[in-house]
């Protein structure tokens, strides 16, 4: 129940076309939910995060869709760009709860092809 | 600055030497992590500090110690590691232990002999 399902694993795509990432949970105590952006030899970095009380969440190229009766999210790259070539994890959240942890999905690594 | 800075970037001890990694953040944030990496798998949490006291031990094997010395600042002290915890080992802080948003460093690379 506390595990965040990913996928897929990994991704390609051609620059200029939308990665698509999808994750999906059981614990419906989650009301939290980001993305990290991970590129080779740095830590983690927020992207972008939603609440469950809203449906979709957009910040420039970047556009969390929020399903919570299927109790899934994703993350859609608009245009993508070599650039954002990296892991990208998403995580669950327990707000207000005594444990404050995230709980990351297994990542996926998106190579975008010039 | 939204700044988590650890050193060092890379280090390389043998299983019987002591070594400790120490974390740094400047941004009044009072909730300190650890978490451990492992190629291509998410953070794994070690260990949460809030307001400088230990708030979560994930069931961390005694040979990685942690200490908060203040609000800034969180070492993390290791003794007679083993190969299998060569990894990233990634700090993080957030506003508080009800603040969602987590900064991380950079992380240091480590590698056991």
């Amino acid at each position: 129940q506390q595990q965040v399902k990913q996928s897929p694993q990994s991704l390609i795509v051609q620059k200029g076309g939308i990665s698509i990432i999808n994750c999906a949970y059981e614990n419906t105590a989650f009301d939290y939910f980001p993305w990290y952006q991970q590129f080779p030899g740095k830590g983690p970095a927020l992207l972008i995060a939603i609440r469950p009380d809203v449906s979709e969440k957009k910040e420039g190229r970047f556009t969390i869709s929020f399903n919570k009766s299927a109790k899934q999210f994703s993350l859609h790259i608009m245009d993508s760009q070599p650039g954002d070539s990296a892991t990208y994890f998403c995580a669950a959240r327990r707000l207000g709860g005594a444990t404050n942890k995230l709980i990351f999905g297994t990542g996926t690594l998106l190579a975008v092809q010039p | 600055d939204t700044e988590v800075t650890q050193t060092p970037k890379h280090l390389v001890m043998g299983m019987t030497n002591k070594k400790s990694l120490k974390c740094e953040q400047h941004m009044g944030h009072r909730a300190m992590y650890w978490y451990k990496q492992k190629a291509k798998k998410p953070p794994e949490l070690m260990f949460v500090y809030s307001y400088e006291k230990l708030s979560i031990n994930e069931s961390v094997p005694s040979r990685f110690s942690p200490e908060c010395p203040n609000s800034s600042l969180l070492n993390l002290h290791l003794h007679a590691l083993q190969p299998e915890d060569s990894a990233l080992y990634l700090c993080a802080s957030s506003q508080d232990l009800s603040g969602a948003t987590q900064y991380f460093g950079p992380g240091t690379r480590l590698l056991v002999l």
